[in-house]
């Protein structure tokens, strides 16, 4: 079975600082990894993905996550926050391996703030 | 605009009610699916339609039917609804493709409230 686990609820950053949202895996296989923003009263928008290759992956907005597989973590990272990052974030995983393989698993998500 | 649009944003509707949601992305998907939202809870997926053929579903309740005509078009029929099952209804699409790296887009959601 996949899992991933969001460990915080909440990170708050003040602006112009580094922020790191985290997320750690379980899966069977080799896993597949997303990271998803939703804005207030809005749907999920894509951010980056993990496939395979570099483990650093650059996606939308600035945005980064750093694949590591001996902690089975996927951080979401930006250098410098702005105010507009301020969001709910949510990382995603699929296992190849597992008996549902089409399923997206979903961490119960991480809010951020950026405080100016 | 993300390529997926759900109708209607918001629906109120009582417990004895029959309404639909309806879906319809512009991004030339074969796959589309069915999550819900709800407070506190992780993402749950409802449904997944892979070429108009529904190749799963997660221990949904029959209040729930979905229906989907084509591959640009996806309905969640809702009847006899529950309390608790309101929630925000998300859609999504994607390129259903073997190795599954495929990349799922969401649509705005539509905001549901059983009463």
């Amino acid at each position: 079975a996949q899992s991933v686990a969001q460990p915080e609820d909440q990170v708050n950053v003040a602006e112009g600082n580094p922020l790191t949202v985290k997320c750690t895996y379980s899966v069977s296989g080799n896993p597949y990894l997303f990271w998803y923003v939703q804005y207030p009263n809005r749907g999920l928008q894509f951010l980056l993905k993990y496939i395979t290759g570099d483990n650093l992956v650059k996606g939308s907005y600035g945005f980064e996550a750093e694949f590591n597989k001996s902690q089975t973590s996927f951080h979401l990272k930006k250098p410098s926050a702005l105010v507009s990052d301020s969001a709910l974030y949510f990382c995603a995983v699929r296992d190849i391996l597992s008996g549902s393989a089409r399923q997206l698993t979903f961490g119960s998500g991480t809010q951020l703030t950026v405080l100016p | 605009e993300t390529g997926v649009t759900q109708t209607p944003r918001h629906l109120v509707m009582g417990m004895t009610n029959k309404k639909s949601l309806k879906c319809e992305q512009h991004l030339g998907h074969n796959a589309m699916y069915w999550y819900k939202q709800s407070a506190k809870k992780p993402l749950e997926l409802m449904f997944v339609y892979s070429l108009e053929e529904r190749v799963e579903n997660n221990s949904v309740p029959s209040r729930f039917s979905p229906e989907c005509p084509n591959s640009s078009h996806l309905f969640l029929h809702l009847h006899t609804l529950q309390p608790e099952d309101s929630a925000l209804y998300l859609c999504a699409s994607s390129q259903d493709k073997s190795g599954l790296t495929n990349t799922i887009y969401f649509g705005e959601g539509s905001w549901l409230t059983v009463v």
